[in-house]
């Protein structure tokens, strides 16, 4: 069974400081990680997703990810916040050749202050 | 990636009444799902839609308070019956995409704009 869990429900940052959202995955075979942005009043834009090969992703508006197999992490990271980055961000897993569907983490809140 | 469109964006309704909601495609597609978004909440997967079988739903969902439809490829119907102030959420329509050459054949889920809906 997979389970993905986002360690902190809000997260608070200034503009132009360095955006760490944190995700913790459980998965019974090699994961498919995704991270998904949720703006205000909108649904779910694809940011960036790791199937196989290099371990550091990138993604859309400046966002990017690592997978550390060892940590069952993928932490999503921006060196330098923009006020338009305020959203809520899902991490989620799926588990290839089985249960394809993907579960979602519960949200982290990203907050940029002026 | 796949362009999604949903039917209606909001409305607000009244108890006991119900709510069809749309889900368009812009191409042809297997696998459909239908997502619930309580406020405050990650997503929960309602059901899974293929075209030409009935809908898959998930542990604590019913057929008979959320019917579905997939009459082809590209096309989805939720609808949300005999509607309860429990009810309002975001209503969510995902399509699966396949990455070209994917030896695992799944890849990714891409979602509409969502469906506000609140009951009163």
């Amino acid at each position: 069974a997979q389970s993905v869990t986002q360690l902190g429900s809000h997260v608070s940052v200034s503009e132009g400081a360095l955006v760490l959202l944190r995700c913790n995955y459980s998965s019974s075979v090699p994961p498919y990680l995704f991270w998904y942005v949720q703006y205000p009043n909108q649904g779910l834009q694809l940011l960036l997703k790791y199937t196989t090969g290099a371990t550091l992703v990138k993604g859309i508006n400046g966002f990017e990810a690592e997978f550390k197999k060892s940590e069952t992490s993928f932490h999503l990271t921006k060196p330098s916040a923009h006020m338009s980055d305020a959203a809520e961000y899902f991490c989620a897993v799926s588990e290839p050749g089985g249960s394809y569907i993907p579960t979602f983490g519960r949200g982290t809140s990203l907050i940029v202050h002026p | 990636s796949a362009v999604i469109s949903q039917k209606p964006s909001r409305d607000i309704c009244q108890r006991g009444t119900s709510l069809t909601i749309q889900c368009q495609v812009d191409s042809q597609v297997t696998m459909m799902f239908w997502y619930r978004q309580q406020p405050g909440q990650s997503l929960t997967l309602i059901a899974t839609a293929n075209q030409g079988s009935e809908a898959t739903y998930e542990s604590g969902f019913v057929i008979d308070k959320f019917p579905i439809s997939r009459p082809n490829l590209t096309f989805s119907t939720l609808t949300v019956s005999n509607m309860s102030p429990e009810d309002s959420s975001i209503y969510l329509c995902s399509v699966e995409e396949v990455t070209a050459g994917g030896p695992l054949g799944t890849d990714t889920q891409y979602f509409g704009p969502g469906t506000r809906l609140t009951v009163l």
